[in-house]
Protein backbone atom coordinates (compact mmCIF):
# COMPACT_ATOMS: atom_id res chain seq x y z
CA UNK A 1 0.00 0.00 0.00
CA UNK A 2 1.43 3.81 -0.31
CA UNK A 3 3.41 4.82 2.16
CA UNK A 4 5.27 8.24 2.62
CA UNK A 5 8.22 8.43 4.92
CA UNK A 6 10.12 11.84 6.01
CA UNK A 7 13.78 12.12 6.60
CA UNK A 8 15.84 14.51 7.47
CA UNK A 9 17.97 15.96 10.65
CA UNK A 10 16.03 16.79 13.52
CA UNK A 11 17.87 19.99 15.04
CA UNK A 12 18.58 23.11 12.59
CA UNK A 13 20.24 26.59 13.79
CA UNK A 14 18.59 29.58 14.14
CA UNK A 15 19.02 31.52 10.46
CA UNK A 16 20.11 28.25 8.95
CA UNK A 17 18.04 26.31 6.34
CA UNK A 18 15.99 23.08 7.00
CA UNK A 19 16.28 20.52 4.75
CA UNK A 20 13.71 17.59 4.62
CA UNK A 21 12.88 14.30 1.99
CA UNK A 22 9.64 12.65 1.42
CA UNK A 23 10.35 9.33 -0.11
CA UNK A 24 6.76 7.57 -1.80
CA UNK A 25 6.62 3.60 -2.17
CA UNK A 26 3.53 1.33 -3.43
CA UNK A 27 2.60 4.83 -5.65
CA UNK A 28 3.30 6.97 -8.10
CA UNK A 29 4.06 10.39 -7.13
CA UNK A 30 3.72 11.18 -11.22
CA UNK A 31 0.01 10.80 -11.20
CA UNK A 32 -2.52 13.39 -12.37
CA UNK A 33 -4.79 12.50 -9.46
CA UNK A 34 -3.43 13.66 -6.55
CA UNK A 35 -0.86 16.53 -5.09
CA UNK A 36 1.84 15.57 -2.86
CA UNK A 37 3.25 18.26 -0.51
CA UNK A 38 3.82 19.31 3.19
CA UNK A 39 2.27 19.89 6.03
CA UNK A 40 3.91 20.85 9.53
CA UNK A 41 2.78 20.80 12.88
CA UNK A 42 3.92 22.91 16.20
CA UNK A 43 3.60 20.84 19.85
CA UNK A 44 -0.03 21.15 20.78
CA UNK A 45 -1.08 23.35 17.69
CA UNK A 46 -3.45 22.46 14.85
CA UNK A 47 -1.70 21.64 11.40
CA UNK A 48 -0.15 24.16 9.16
CA UNK A 49 -0.46 23.71 5.71
CA UNK A 50 3.25 24.56 3.80
CA UNK A 51 2.88 23.55 -0.13
CA UNK A 52 2.15 21.20 -2.92
CA UNK A 53 3.00 20.34 -6.28
CA UNK A 54 1.40 18.59 -9.00
CA UNK A 55 2.39 16.23 -12.03
CA UNK A 56 3.75 18.27 -14.01
CA UNK A 57 5.84 20.01 -11.46
CA UNK A 58 3.94 22.77 -10.61
CA UNK A 59 4.37 24.18 -6.82
CA UNK A 60 1.85 25.93 -4.72
CA UNK A 61 2.99 27.47 -1.35
CA UNK A 62 1.21 29.03 1.65
CA UNK A 63 1.42 32.80 1.21
CA UNK A 64 2.42 33.22 5.07
CA UNK A 65 5.68 30.94 4.15
CA UNK A 66 5.95 31.29 0.51
CA UNK A 67 9.24 33.76 0.60
CA UNK A 68 11.14 31.11 2.83
CA UNK A 69 9.78 27.48 1.51
CA UNK A 70 10.39 25.29 -1.94
CA UNK A 71 9.84 22.17 -2.73
CA UNK A 72 11.29 20.03 -5.02
CA UNK A 73 10.71 16.50 -6.80
CA UNK A 74 12.70 14.14 -8.12
CA UNK A 75 10.41 11.86 -10.34
CA UNK A 76 12.46 9.30 -10.76
CA UNK A 77 13.48 8.67 -7.54
CA UNK A 78 9.45 8.85 -6.07
CA UNK A 79 10.48 11.80 -3.59
CA UNK A 80 10.23 15.14 -3.54
CA UNK A 81 11.95 17.63 -0.84
CA UNK A 82 11.03 20.63 1.84
CA UNK A 83 13.51 23.34 1.99
CA UNK A 84 13.08 26.88 4.56
CA UNK A 85 15.22 28.86 4.77
CA UNK A 86 15.84 31.35 7.51
CA UNK A 87 14.38 29.43 10.66
CA UNK A 88 13.46 30.46 13.85
CA UNK A 89 12.21 29.05 16.80
CA UNK A 90 8.73 29.34 14.91
CA UNK A 91 9.67 26.34 12.64
CA UNK A 92 10.06 24.09 15.14
CA UNK A 93 7.61 21.35 14.23
CA UNK A 94 6.29 17.73 13.05
CA UNK A 95 7.03 18.11 9.48
CA UNK A 96 4.68 15.52 7.50
CA UNK A 97 4.65 15.02 3.74
CA UNK A 98 1.36 14.17 2.37
CA UNK A 99 -0.90 13.84 -0.51
CA UNK A 100 -4.36 15.50 -1.66
CA UNK A 101 -7.00 14.59 -4.08
CA UNK A 102 -6.13 16.86 -7.07
CA UNK A 103 -10.18 18.91 -7.50
CA UNK A 104 -12.35 18.37 -10.64
CA UNK A 105 -12.43 21.38 -13.04
CA UNK A 106 -15.92 22.40 -11.40
CA UNK A 107 -18.07 21.68 -8.46
CA UNK A 108 -17.40 20.34 -5.28
CA UNK A 109 -15.00 16.92 -4.20
CA UNK A 110 -14.13 13.99 -1.57
CA UNK A 111 -10.59 16.20 -1.27
CA UNK A 112 -8.68 15.84 2.21
CA UNK A 113 -5.10 14.31 3.14
CA UNK A 114 -5.92 11.11 2.50
CA UNK A 115 -2.06 9.47 3.23
CA UNK A 116 -0.01 11.09 5.54
CA UNK A 117 4.00 9.95 6.54
CA UNK A 118 4.97 9.31 10.36
CA UNK A 119 6.10 12.87 10.86
CA UNK A 120 9.33 14.10 11.64
CA UNK A 121 10.59 16.28 14.64
CA UNK A 122 12.42 19.75 13.34
CA UNK A 123 13.73 21.40 16.52
CA UNK A 124 15.22 25.41 15.68
CA UNK A 125 17.67 26.14 18.10
CA UNK A 126 21.86 27.07 18.67
CA UNK B 1 -7.54 33.31 3.86
CA UNK B 2 -10.36 31.09 5.03
CA UNK B 3 -10.35 30.87 9.08
CA UNK B 4 -11.74 27.37 10.20
CA UNK B 5 -13.19 27.75 13.92
CA UNK B 6 -13.53 24.64 16.22
CA UNK B 7 -15.99 24.48 19.34
CA UNK B 8 -15.69 23.32 22.05
CA UNK B 9 -11.91 22.91 22.56
CA UNK B 10 -12.37 20.19 24.99
CA UNK B 11 -15.08 18.06 25.32
CA UNK B 12 -15.66 15.70 28.06
CA UNK B 13 -17.99 12.78 27.58
CA UNK B 14 -18.09 8.67 28.79
CA UNK B 15 -17.57 5.86 26.75
CA UNK B 16 -20.62 4.71 24.96
CA UNK B 17 -22.06 8.78 24.63
CA UNK B 18 -23.30 10.04 21.42
CA UNK B 19 -21.20 13.49 20.94
CA UNK B 20 -21.00 16.37 18.39
CA UNK B 21 -18.27 18.40 17.09
CA UNK B 22 -18.50 21.90 15.77
CA UNK B 23 -16.73 23.76 12.80
CA UNK B 24 -17.57 27.05 11.38
CA UNK B 25 -16.05 28.39 8.41
CA UNK B 26 -15.44 32.20 8.05
CA UNK B 27 -16.69 32.39 4.87
CA UNK B 28 -18.64 29.51 2.62
CA UNK B 29 -16.59 26.53 1.85
CA UNK B 30 -19.10 24.63 0.38
CA UNK B 31 -19.15 21.09 1.05
CA UNK B 32 -15.64 21.12 0.99
CA UNK B 33 -14.65 19.96 4.37
CA UNK B 34 -12.86 17.33 5.59
CA UNK B 35 -12.45 16.07 9.36
CA UNK B 36 -9.23 14.21 10.30
CA UNK B 37 -8.47 12.04 14.29
CA UNK B 38 -5.18 12.52 15.68
CA UNK B 39 -4.28 10.52 18.49
CA UNK B 40 -0.78 11.47 20.70
CA UNK B 41 2.45 10.71 18.43
CA UNK B 42 0.65 9.89 15.74
CA UNK B 43 -0.34 11.78 12.23
CA UNK B 44 -3.99 12.61 11.40
CA UNK B 45 -6.10 10.29 9.41
CA UNK B 46 -8.64 11.24 7.17
CA UNK B 47 -12.11 10.52 8.70
CA UNK B 48 -14.76 12.37 6.50
CA UNK B 49 -14.07 14.39 3.59
CA UNK B 50 -17.03 16.19 0.74
CA UNK B 51 -18.58 17.10 4.57
CA UNK B 52 -20.03 14.12 5.11
CA UNK B 53 -18.94 10.79 2.91
CA UNK B 54 -16.63 8.72 5.20
CA UNK B 55 -13.16 7.45 4.08
CA UNK B 56 -11.66 4.63 3.56
CA UNK B 57 -12.21 2.18 6.42
CA UNK B 58 -13.71 4.38 8.87
CA UNK B 59 -16.52 3.08 11.06
CA UNK B 60 -19.94 4.14 10.01
CA UNK B 61 -20.37 5.28 13.63
CA UNK B 62 -18.54 8.60 12.36
CA UNK B 63 -20.50 10.99 10.31
CA UNK B 64 -20.75 14.14 9.25
CA UNK B 65 -22.97 16.55 8.04
CA UNK B 66 -23.73 20.61 6.78
CA UNK B 67 -22.74 22.86 4.05
CA UNK B 68 -21.71 26.15 4.24
CA UNK B 69 -20.20 27.62 7.07
CA UNK B 70 -21.46 25.32 9.60
CA UNK B 71 -20.66 21.61 9.92
CA UNK B 72 -20.89 18.79 12.58
CA UNK B 73 -19.05 15.29 13.10
CA UNK B 74 -20.45 13.29 14.87
CA UNK B 75 -19.58 10.08 16.66
CA UNK B 76 -22.90 7.90 17.42
CA UNK B 77 -21.18 5.74 20.14
CA UNK B 78 -17.88 6.27 21.65
CA UNK B 79 -15.39 3.84 22.16
CA UNK B 80 -12.30 4.04 23.80
CA UNK B 81 -10.04 4.44 20.84
CA UNK B 82 -11.94 7.42 19.88
CA UNK B 83 -10.71 9.63 22.59
CA UNK B 84 -8.18 11.71 20.31
CA UNK B 85 -7.76 15.25 19.00
CA UNK B 86 -9.92 16.21 16.11
CA UNK B 87 -9.86 19.02 13.54
CA UNK B 88 -11.66 19.90 10.45
CA UNK B 89 -10.07 21.46 7.23
CA UNK B 90 -11.32 23.47 4.42
CA UNK B 91 -10.24 22.76 0.98
CA UNK B 92 -12.23 24.79 -1.18
CA UNK B 93 -10.60 28.56 -1.07
CA UNK B 94 -6.41 27.73 -1.01
CA UNK B 95 -3.86 28.49 -0.95
CA UNK B 96 -4.01 28.21 1.81
CA UNK B 97 -5.81 24.87 3.00
CA UNK B 98 -6.98 25.77 6.70
CA UNK B 99 -7.24 24.00 9.19
CA UNK B 100 -9.80 24.17 13.17
CA UNK B 101 -7.52 24.82 15.96
CA UNK B 102 -9.07 21.21 17.15
CA UNK B 103 -11.40 19.96 19.68
CA UNK B 104 -10.08 17.07 22.70
CA UNK B 105 -12.37 14.31 23.08
CA UNK B 106 -11.39 13.41 27.11
CA UNK B 107 -12.54 10.61 29.19
CA UNK B 108 -15.26 11.79 31.66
Amino acid sequence: QLQLHESGPGLVKPSDTLFLSCTVSGGSISTSDYYWGWIRQPRGKGPEWIGNFDYSGRTFYNPSLKSRVTISVDTSQSNFSLRVTSVTAADTAVYYCVRHAVPPDYGDYDGGFDHWGQGTLVTVSS
Amino acid sequence: EIVMTQSPATLSVSPGERVTLSCRASQSVNSNLAWYQQKPGQAPRLLIHGASTRATGIPARFSGSGSGTEFTLTISSLQSEDFAVYYCEQYHNWPPYTFGQGTKLEIK
